[in-house]
């Protein structure tokens, strides 16, 4: 079975300032690992997936993440935040039937 | 466009009265997708298909149905609502293994 938990509910950070959104999986088998935003009212627009090849994804709107297979992470990260980033941040593990299972959400607040 | 379409968008309904959300996708994916957003919980699974006529639950499927019987559409039933499925339901669609596209999302309050 595949299960996927991000560590920080919220994550309050300054303009300006790097922030990291932390993901952990689980998983059998192969896995495809995806990162979503929701922005307040809207639908889930991915950032970024890993589905093979080079562990340094990178994603739109300056975002990368990395996956790291022995410690079965997928962080999200970016060298410096905007207000509008502020978003809910979703991980997401899939394999190669489609179904995707996603984490709780991580709120990024991103202040003046 | 691209794009994954979801009606309607606000319900405001009462327990016990049968409600359709629909679903509709222009990408001629064949996976197609119906998710509940609640806080705290994230989004989980209610029900997916892989192509049309297959369909089969996900993780939360009590109280929901769905049919496939076109590749376009993908409904949504609730025979008789209840105040727990009041939620934020998203509906989205892929090709296997690629990128799910996620409609607007339909809030649906249950009184």
């Amino acid at each position: 079975a595949q299960s996927v938990t991000q560590l920080d509910s919220q994550v309050p950070v300054f303009e300006e300032a790097p922030v990291e959104l932390r993901c952990n999986y689980s998983s059998s088998v192969s896995v495809y690992l995806f990162w979503y935003v929701q922005y307040p009212n809207q639908g889930l627009q991915l950032l970024l997936k890993y589905l093979s090849g080079s562990t340094l994804v990178k994603g739109i709107n300056g975002f990368e993440a990395e996956f790291n297979k022995s410690q079965t992470s997928f962080h999200l990260r970016k060298p410096s935040v905007h207000i509008s980033d502020t978003a809910e941040y979703f991980c997401a593990v899939g394999g190669n039937t489609g179904k995707l299972i996603f984490g709780q959400g991580t709120t990024l607040q991103v202040k003046p | 466009e691209a794009q994954v379409t979801q009606n309607p968008r606000y319900l405001i309904t009462v327990t016990g009265k049968k409600l359709t959300v629909t679903c509709s996708q222009n990408m001629n994916h064949e996976y197609m997708s119906w998710y509940r957003q609640d806080p705290g919980l994230g989004l989980r699974q209610i029900y997916y298909s892989m192509n049309v006529e297959v369909t089969d639950k996900g993780d939360v499927p009590e109280g929901y149905k769905v049919s496939r019987k076109e590749k376009r559409n993908f409904p949504l039933i609730l025979e008789s609502p209840s105040p727990n499925q009041t939620s934020l339901y998203f509906c989205a669609s892929s090709f296997q293994g690629g990128e799910l596209f996620f409609g607007e999302g339909s809030r649906l309050t249950v009184l």
